[in-house]
């Protein structure tokens, strides 16, 4: 089965800690993308990696890292930094030279900082 | 700054009924205008997507119309169905190079639209 799975579905942290949201693909995608949902604001780009060893800032990257060690990779850090960690985050891929508008999404990861 | 402008958010609609959303832009680099849908707790999944080059453009009982000079677009659910009921979000695509030159798009989303299709 092709597909993107990120662990766990569900994370709950105290304030002051950092997480880190796993992302995996076996699509054989080369681009990586993490996205904040929010009621009423929609998808909001956080980081997107195009190839491995590369990753870009997206609209809101304040307070998040990432790392693409491997393709199929692109685990997400939300550090003690974010002004307001709590939300939904999705990870999505999309295969190099397809269609750019075709994102593939993960079934995402509701985090709770308290 | 919302680049992407959606509305409504949440409409309510009987079984059969034609929901309508609408999109606006502002950016006329954006050149692939998709819509996705999205279950409670799944990742959202592309629905359908129209070039600006075209008006409209049809994939069973979904429909965007597009209207590039008045910089809209809107999706038409015709005959809705129960199994309707999601959130719809509108997005626009531009693309950019990176550093290597290579091209990839970037995905602008609307803010999401909740629609109840009641049987």
């Amino acid at each position: 089965d092709g597909g993107i799975t990120q662990s766990p579905k569900y994370l709950f942290r105290k304030e002051g800690q950092n997480v880190t949201l796993s992302c995996e693909q076996n699509l054989n995608h080369d681009a990586m993308y993490w996205y904040r949902q929010d009621p009423g604001q929609g998808l909001r780009l956080i980081y997107y990696s195009q190839i491995v060893n590369d990753f870009q800032k997206g609209d809101i990257a304040e307070g998040y890292s990432v790392s693409r060690e491997k393709k199929e990779s692109f685990p997400l850090t939300v550090t003690s930094a974010q002004k307001n960690p709590t939300a939904f985050y999705l990870c999505a891929s999309t295969v190099a030279g397809g269609p750019t508008y075709e994102q593939y999404f993960g079934p995402g990861t509701r985090l709770t900082v308290t | 700054q919302q680049q992407v402008k959606q509305s409504p958010q949440s409409l309510i609609v009987q079984k059969g009924g034609i929901p309508i959303i609408n999109c606006a832009y502002e950016n006329t680099a954006f050149d692939y205008f998709p819509w996705y849908q999205q279950f409670p707790g799944k990742g959202p999944a592309l629905l359908i997507a129209i070039r600006p080059d075209v008006s409209e453009k049809k994939e069973g009982r979904f429909t965007i119309s597009f209207n590039k000079s008045a910089k809209q677009f809107s999706l038409h659910i015709m005959d809705s169905q129960p199994g309707d009921s999601a959130t719809y979000f509108c997005a626009a695509v531009s693309t950019l190079l990176n550093a290597g030159g290579t091209s990839y798009g970037k995905l602008t989303f609307g803010q999401g639209t909740i629609l109840t299709v009641h049987p």
